[in-house]
């Protein structure tokens, strides 16, 4: 099965730098790559997603790498705030609704 | 529209013991999938339902199992439970089965003693 390994597990970043998360995927096959954000106590919610045909994506202050060779994806967040504090998940997905998430990184932005 | 609803929201069972989650996804969502969420591992795929029929299962014991009734409501079921059972179990709907954003719902505590 697949498997997604996702770096660093922690990221401390001042409030205005950017931050830059990771992920690997192992299934060629994958083709649609989401970020969930879950802050502390609450549900996991969408903040961007790329797929396959796409190379790059962004949406303001977030955006989204891929590279299909290389099979890596990352997520750039720009001009940190406070309030983008919380953890950051990777997925991939190759059918359906099953997705194989990283395992997580805890981003604290300091202000 | 109502999010995604779970019940109950925290539970403690004990070692052999069943216990049955449920989870009511957005109105008019017909595709419901399980994670399993421990701050070691992240969160790990169950399975899948999309009209009452399990579409995808991850790599889990037979111990977890899962339905879905025909109002999209779904439930799981984990059977003769171990310490390592305790997490978060988290449910999310889909408008359909495939490459669609996941909404989750806030997740039910499940604490093995």
């Amino acid at each position: 099965g697949e498997n997604v390994e996702q770096h660093p597990s922690t990221l401390s970043v001042q409030e205005g730098d950017s931050a830059v998360i990771k992920c690997t995927y192992s299934d060629s096959a994958s083709n649609y790559f989401p970020w969930y954000k879950q802050e502390l106590g609450k549900r996991p919610q969408l903040i961007i997603d790329i797929r396959s045909n796409v190379g790059e994506k962004k949406d303001q202050r977030i955006a989204v790498t891929l590279n299909k060779t290389a099979k890596h994806f990352s997520l750039h967040i720009t001009e940190t705030q406070p309030e983008d504090s919380a953890v950051y998940f990777c997925a991939a997905s190759r059918t359906g609704n099953q997705f194989y998430f990283g395992t997580g990184t805890s981003l604290t932005v300091i202000p | 529209k109502a999010g995604v609803t779970q019940t109950p929201r925290y539970l403690i069972k004990t070692r052999g013991q069943q216990v049955t989650l449920s989870c009511s996804p957005i109105s008019g969502h017909r595709s419901v999938s399980w994670y399993q969420q421990t701050p070691g591992q992240g969160l790990q795929f169950l399975f899948e339902y999309f009209s009452e029929t399990q579409r995808n299962k991850g790599n889990f014991p037979g111990r977890f199992s899962g339905r879905q009734f025909s109002n999209s409501r779904s439930e799981m079921n984990v059977s003769t439970l171990e310490l390592g059972d305790s997490a978060l179990y988290l449910c999310a709907s889909s408008p359909t089965s495939g490459y669609n954003e996941q909404f989750f719902g806030p997740g039910t505590r499940l604490t093995v003693l």
